[in-house]
């Protein structure tokens, strides 16, 4: 069975730092490209980033790009998220997502999201 | 940048078709898939690759895509099927969200 499980939200202040992880397990995550998605409570989805399965190539919406950066340890099977400069637009749940391989970027699995709060 | 345009909400009563768009420039040259998103839960995927459904996904979802749109029908709507659904596409390596619509049924 796929599984995404996120972890690393939490509190935190404006301008500050967090890393998220999201551990992959039931598939060979190597061979996948993995995105992160976000939702601001009670808004729609936002495409936050994606990284190839060889963890070469990566793509950023323009909204975080030069403060987040995505990565991934294939040895361990975890892809993380690195947010810098945190500001409360940036409030949100994040998931992990696993795209299917179809060429279309289509995410054929999700995690269950970790919360990120950016407030003082 | 790239932007996809959804309607905010859409309404059908039970077992009567119900349709939503996705428009977006030249948006049947790529491909787009939907996702389909009930409250408190992670997204679902249900069409992909414009046409295809995943396993598990009911025969009655369709999806569709040319010219300057692309569009998920759901036949015989059923009370189960009331949630978000958002329409995705990828351009120049950049993922792409419609807004999401609100598909109530009545």
């Amino acid at each position: 069975e796929v599984q995404l499980v996120e972890s690393g939200g939490g509190l935190v202040q404006p301008g500050g730092s967090l890393r998220l992880s999201c551990a992959a397990s039931g598939f060979t995550f190597s061979r996948y490209w993995m995105q992160w998605v976000r939702q601001a409570p009670g808004k729609g989805l936002v495409w936050v980033s994606r990284i190839n399965d060889e963890g070469i190539t990566t793509n950023y919406a323009d909204s975080v790009k030069g403060r987040f950066t995505i990565s991934r340890d294939n040895a361990k099977d975890t892809a993380f998220l690195l947010m810098n400069s945190l500001t409360a637009e940036d409030t949100a749940v994040y998931y992990c997502a696993r795209e299917g391989g179809h060429g279309d970027a289509a995410v054929d699995y999700w995690g269950q999201g970790v919360l990120v709060t950016v407030s003082s | 940048s790239y932007e996809l345009t959804q309607p905010p909400s859409v309404s059908v009563s039970p077992g009567q078709a119900a349709s939503i768009t996705c428009s977006g420039d030249k948006l049947g040259d790529k491909y787009a898939c939907w996702y389909q998103q009930r409250p408190g839960q992670s997204p679902v995927l249900v069409i992909y690759q414009d046409t295809k459904r995943p396993s598990g996904i009911p025969e009655r979802i369709s999806g569709s895509n040319s010219g300057n749109t692309a569009t998920l029908t759901i036949s015989g709507t059923q009370a189960v099927d009331e949630a978000d659904y958002y329409c995705q596409t990828w351009d120049s390596g950049t993922v792409v969200f419609g807004g999401g619509t609100k598909l109530t049924v009545l």
